[in-house]
């Protein structure tokens, strides 16, 4: 059981460039969402979707696309990398969006991206 | 706005300390609060309250939530070096937009 799987690990890319982090999870869960965490700001949710062909915005959308075509699978697309998307991103799942299932996220490992 | 706040943002001990952490919140329609352990990577779950004064523990840690004054504490008994990490405290309101604040970073010092 695979859980919540993100790559890649670390990436740098230039100003303008575009990427894709991927991120797939194997539980079946309806909820996907993906964080930022900058360095005393916490984690900040940039999109999440409650389940296939689903997505919304977060707090921190800008600069981000998702799409949701499967179950299992969850991009994250930089259109256009800028430096202040230097960040830390994780992807997280769960096996529901309501009634408070918190203690069911699943996190993955993380992706250290650097645009320079 | 929703935010989160957690106090201090950082902490310094030294083993056998018992420190208390503090989240404090204002969002609307209020699910539920969870703390997470942060160490290298990913967040790892500790505790979901939803209720007031409703004590969670686990083991040396133990978690409280106090809806009327909106803020929650992670307690810390006995520390260890173990527990040196970040501390991440989140609210979950009705509409998914969960919450983190910036976290608290504990250093346990032998």
């Amino acid at each position: 059981n695979a859980g919540v799987t993100q790559t890649p690990k670390f990436q740098v890319l230039k100003t303008g460039q575009s990427m894709t982090l991927q991120c797939a999870q194997d539980m079946n869960h309806e909820y996907m969402s993906w964080y930022r965490q900058d360095p005393g700001m916490g984690l900040r949710l940039i999109h999440y979707s409650v389940g296939a062909g689903i997505t919304d915005q977060g707090e921190v959308p800008n600069g981000y696309n998702v799409s949701r075509s499967t179950t299992e699978d969850f991009p994250l697309r930089l259109l256009s990398a800028a430096p202040s998307q230097t960040s830390v991103y994780f992807c997280a799942s769960s096996y529901s969006w309501t009634g408070g299932y918190g203690n069911t996220i699943y996190f993955g490992e993380g992706s250290w991206l650097t645009v320079v | 706005e929703d935010k989160v706040v957690q106090s201090p943002l950082s902490l310094v001990v030294h083993e056998g300390d018992t420190v208390t952490l503090n989240c404090s919140y204002e969002v609307t329609n209020f699910r539920s609060l969870l703390w997470y352990k942060q160490e290298k990577k990913a967040p790892t779950f500790l505790f979901m309250l939803t209720s007031s004064g409703i004590e969670k523990k686990s083991g040396r840690l133990s978690s409280i939530l106090d809806k009327k004054e909106l803020f929650s504490i992670l307690n810390i008994t006995a520390t260890q070096t173990g527990d040196s990490a970040i501390y991440l405290c989140a609210v979950e309101p009705d509409n998914n937009d969960m919450r983190f604040g910036a976290g608290t970073r504990l250093t346990v010092k032998p």
